[in-house]
């Protein structure tokens, strides 16, 4: 199947703005979100983003979707060591199942 | 507590043994999914339950059989283990599909 594509690693310095990038597949994805995955536990909802939306804004977290480009971003300002996860973008499907496919996840390490 | 839960959480086995992993949870939803994580993979659809009486098969089905015995537990067999399902097993329910989906923790399966 086509895929949901994250590059893997990412490295800041603490108290930077963090940008993870995404580019999805499916143009009519009508939800689209982040999931973040600390070590040893399972995944949770960061936020997610409505397809006819361009930005989505929550506290530290901005969410922009170029839907022309099929190409989603999380920004996170202030990057904390606690925001240190593998984040995961996920795009929902209505023609596979009505279920959701995830990217490979980005680990951001956040660096004293 | 922990809304869905996984036993057991660490598993290791040998190449043809049956293996079963569980999972339980006190959401009331209907929708459950099982997913296993590779590094650099993401997490990858096994199967899927929509409600008691429907089981559907995910992406990578083969080798992997579920059971919906009730509302609230989801069950994923291995019959016949083998070294390439060594990987991260998560379970997820969520209420509808586009709402969030909820993790549980992770089963970390080994097959030697």
């Amino acid at each position: 199947g086509e895929d949901v594509e994250q590059s893997l690693f990412l490295s800041v310095r603490e108290g930077d703005s963090s940008v993870i990038n995404c580019t999805y597949t499916d143009s009519s994805s009508t939800y689209l979100y982040w999931y973040k995955q600390e070590p040893g536990a399972g995944l949770q909802l960061l936020t997610y983003i409505f397809s006819n939306m361009d930005m989505k804004q929550d506290q530290r977290l901005t969410v922009l979707l170029n839907k022309k480009d099929k190409h989603l971003s999380l920004r996170i300002a202030d990057t904390q060591t606690g925001d240190s996860a593998i984040y995961f973008c996920a795009e929902f499907r209505d023609n596979y199942g009505q279920n959701f496919v995830f990217g490979p996840g980005t680990r951001l390490s956040v660096l004293p | 507590d922990a809304d869905v839960t996984q036993t057991p959480r660490n598993r290791i086995t040998k190449t043809g043994k049956r293996i079963m992993l569980e999972c339980s949870q006190t959401k009331g939803h209907d929708r459950m999914y099982w997913y296993r994580q590779d590094p650099g993979l993401g997490l990858r659809l096994i199967y899927y339950s929509f409600d008691v009486k429907d089981i559907n098969k995910g992406e990578i089905s083969d080798g992997y059989s579920v059971s919906r015995q009730a509302q609230a537990k989801f069950s994923l067999s291995l019959e016949s283990a083998i070294p390439n399902q060594t990987a991260l097993y998560f379970c997820a329910t969520s209420r509808t599909t586009l709402n969030e989906q909820f993790f549980g923790p992770g089963t970390r399966l080994t097959v030697l």
